[in-house]
């Protein structure tokens, strides 16, 4: 009963690296968001999903791309990262609005810095 | 923007003191949700509201629809308690909110033995 998972949970790249993070939940949810936590600030929203296959833009979307090719994981990844990017990340999950009004689950959060 | 606003920013209380953070939200929504993040921890979902009120051991959540805002309440403080709280809405999706949810900045909370 893991929840919702992020990998990695630390990471520091160097500038104009890539990496992907992973986000795998085991609750049979069909949406599935990313989001960045700065200083400050709320947690933005950065692309969703709500389902296998599809994805969306959120509000600071610029820089990264994602994938849902399962139902179960969101993949958010970072072509060529910029100090910019230096944050931590958290995913959610929940189900969608025909099964009614419900939770979001977070993960744990990566925390990524980019020197 | 901010479609959420909390208050106060920061927060700090001596052990057993009743503790209110307070949340004011400009979009409609299906529903809001209270949200705890620990120093360097992950996000628990603490309470989901719709209407009225909950209540989980000392924490107490209360929303009014027809203000558009939302309280928190810690009875009897506890250090343990020390955290971060963010208060998050969820558009309807009829007012082309989309299912996205909205975060306040959050209320660090320090509670001191």
């Amino acid at each position: 009963n893991a929840g919702v998972t992020q990998t990695p949970k630390f990471r520091v790249l160097k500038t104009g690296q890539s990496m992907t993070l992973l986000c795998a939940q085991d609750m049979n949810h069909e949406y599935m968001y990313w989001y960045r936590q700065d200083p400050g600030m709320g947690l933005r929203l950065i692309h969703y999903s709500v389902g296998e296959g599809t994805t969306a833009k959120g509000e600071v979307p610029d820089g990264y791309n994602v994938s849902r090719l399962k139902k179960q994981n969101f993949l958010l990844g970072l072509e060529s990262a910029a100090p910019s990017q230096t944050s931590v990340y958290f995913c959610a999950s929940s189900y969608s609005w025909v099964r009614g009004v419900t939770e979001a689950f977070f993960g744990q959060g990566t925390r990524l810095t980019v020197v | 923007k901010n479609e959420v606003e909390q208050s106060p920013q920061n927060l700090t209380a001596q052990e057993g003191e009743f503790i209110t953070i307070n949340c004011s939200y400009s979009v409609g929504i299906s529903a809001l949700h209270w949200l705890q993040q620990h120093p360097g921890g992950g996000i628990v979902s603490l309470f989901m509201l719709s209407s009225g009120k909950k209540k989980h051991g000392r924490l107490i959540a209360t929303i009014n629809i027809q203000e558009k805002h939302s309280s928190l309440h810690i009875t009897a403080s506890h250090p343990r308690d020390s955290a971060v709280y963010i208060c998050a809405v969820r558009g309807k999706p009829l007012q082309n909110t989309g299912n996205q949810f909205y975060f306040g900045t959050g209320t660090s909370l320090t509670v001191i033995p």
